[in-house]
């Protein structure tokens, strides 16, 4: 069965400061993909970011990266210069070749002025 | 706007009534999944679906059943209504491994 980690239940970062929020997995497949979501107080799911575990390169959408270490089973979401509207949690998800997400439990990001 | 439709966005069920929460994607996507979500839990997957005519059980099947009769629709039935089943659902589909899923605005179910 595949786990999803997450082991910082709640983060705090100052505004304009990077914040690495961490993500580790279990999986035995070799074809996996890694996404995270942001989830605000008003409830909806926001895709963020993915990283296919086929990819050489880690990948990155605007002030996202995701730092893959593939041999660490780690895929750590770093938010650069973080904002106020960052406050929210965040959820690390594994979609194994062809089925639905797994999701890790979620870390609470508050971003302070 | 294209996206997924859940509804009702809120229901209060009395334990041991049934009901039907709905699902609709305008996207053609083939994927479409159930969640449930409960304070420090996460996402739990329910069911999948990877296309019409074909579903599997999640994490926490207990209590629900669904179908896919079309690529558009996958409706999440609770059978009879237990307190433990209070939480909020989110439906998501996704045309491709490659993509995330999109995910409706959920749905906040209260069973007393």
């Amino acid at each position: 069965a595949q786990k999803i980690t997450q082991t910082q239940p709640g983060m705090f970062v100052q505004e304009k400061e990077a914040v690495t929020l961490d993500c580790t997995y279990d999986t035995s497949d070799p074809s996996y993909g890694l996404f995270w979501y942001k989830q605000p107080s008003s409830g909806e799911m926001i895709f963020l970011i993915y990283q296919g575990s086929y990819d050489q390169q880690n990948a990155t959408e605007g002030r996202y990266s995701l730092n893959f270490q593939k041999a660490r089973k780690s895929a750590n979401l770093v938010i650069s210069a973080s904002q106020l509207g960052d406050s929210a949690m965040y959820f690390c998800a594994m979609r194994p070749s062809g089925y639905a997400l797994n999701f890790g439990k979620g870390t609470s990001l508050l971003v302070t002025p | 706007n294209a996206g997924v439709t859940q509804t009702p966005k809120f229901q209060v069920l009395k334990t041991g009534q049934s009901m039907t929460l709905q699902c609709a994607q305008d996207m053609n996507h083939e994927y479409m999944s159930w969640y449930r979500q409960d304070p420090g839990m996460g996402l739990r997957l329910i069911h999948y679906s990877v296309g019409a005519g074909i579903t599997d059980q999640g994490e926490v099947p207990n209590g629900y059943n669904v179908s896919r009769s079309t690529t558009e629709d996958f409706p999440l039935r609770l059978l009879s209504a237990a307190p433990s089943q209070t939480s909020v659902y989110f439906c998501a589909s996704s045309s491709t491994v490659a993509y995330g899923y999109t995910f409706g605005s959920g749905t906040r179910l209260t069973v007393v």
